[in-house]
């Protein structure tokens, strides 16, 4: 069935470092690849997505590319800051939403 | 923009006791609507599928007899846990789908997420 693998943290950066997190994906079809943010105590918010090989999402600094050669939808953003600090979840869409496991990002000053 | 309200966003309840959980669509119609289950620092897993006036499909490993779910009409979903438990404790999140796939999230909206703790 369709899965979603994600790199597991935690991940601790200091503010302005570069962040990427891993994303791949075991699909039947072609479907879409998201990433979601969840800050402590609350659902989730989407961050960006992305429908097609190829697209790029984009959102916050934020970037992923759809792969369909890697089957990959690595997240990354060139400085982080504190107010990143949650946990990031990769999604993939065809019948229904799959989640990877979760990976959580600290950013210390 | 498409919003889904989900109430209540946290409860206690006594062990024993049910405990019901609505998802409401507020400016579209929503034929299918997912529930999910998340433990404490994991991921969400897929509890079940619902499409409106049908039963709903569960996910391999969810007891359908213990976690009932309602999609009685095109804005609303309730999940209700029966004979609730301490295991049952979590984090339970619903979404929304739109016919044809309109709405944020290219079609999936998520509500905020009810907190369930069973003592």
């Amino acid at each position: 069935g369709n899965s979603v693998t994600q790199m597991e943290g935690p991940v601790t950066l200091s503010e302005e470092a570069f962040l990427t997190i891993n994303c791949t994906y075991t699909a039947t079809g072609y479907p879409s690849l998201f990433w979601y943010v969840q800050y402590p105590g609350e659902g989730l918010q989407l961050l960006l997505k992305a429908t097609k090989a190829d697209d790029k999402g984009s959102n916050k600094g934020f970037e992923a590319t759809y792969r369909k050669e890697t089957t990959s939808f690595h997240l990354e953003k060139g400085s982080v800051q504190v107010s990143d600090s949650a946990v990031y979840f990769c999604a993939l869409s065809y019948n229904d939403m799959r989640f990877g496991a979760g990976t959580r990002l600290t950013v210390k000053p | 923009g498409a919003v889904v309200s989900q109430h209540p966003s946290w409860v206690i309840c006594k062990s024993g006791t049910s405990v019901k959980i609505e998802c409401r669509s507020l400016d579209f119609q929503a034929t299918t609507m997912f529930w999910y289950r998340q433990f404490p620092k994991q991921s969400l897993m897929l509890m079940a599928t619902s499409n409106e006036g049908s039963k709903a499909t569960y996910e391999q490993g969810v007891e359908k007899d213990k976690f009932l779910i309602n999609h009685a009409s095109l804005t609303l979903s309730t999940l209700t846990v029966t004979s609730a438990h301490p295991e049952d404790s979590s984090f339970y999140i619903c979404s929304a789908i739109a016919a044809g796939g309109a709405g944020t999230n290219y079609g999936y909206t998520f509500g905020s997420g009810t907190r369930l703790t069973v003592v």
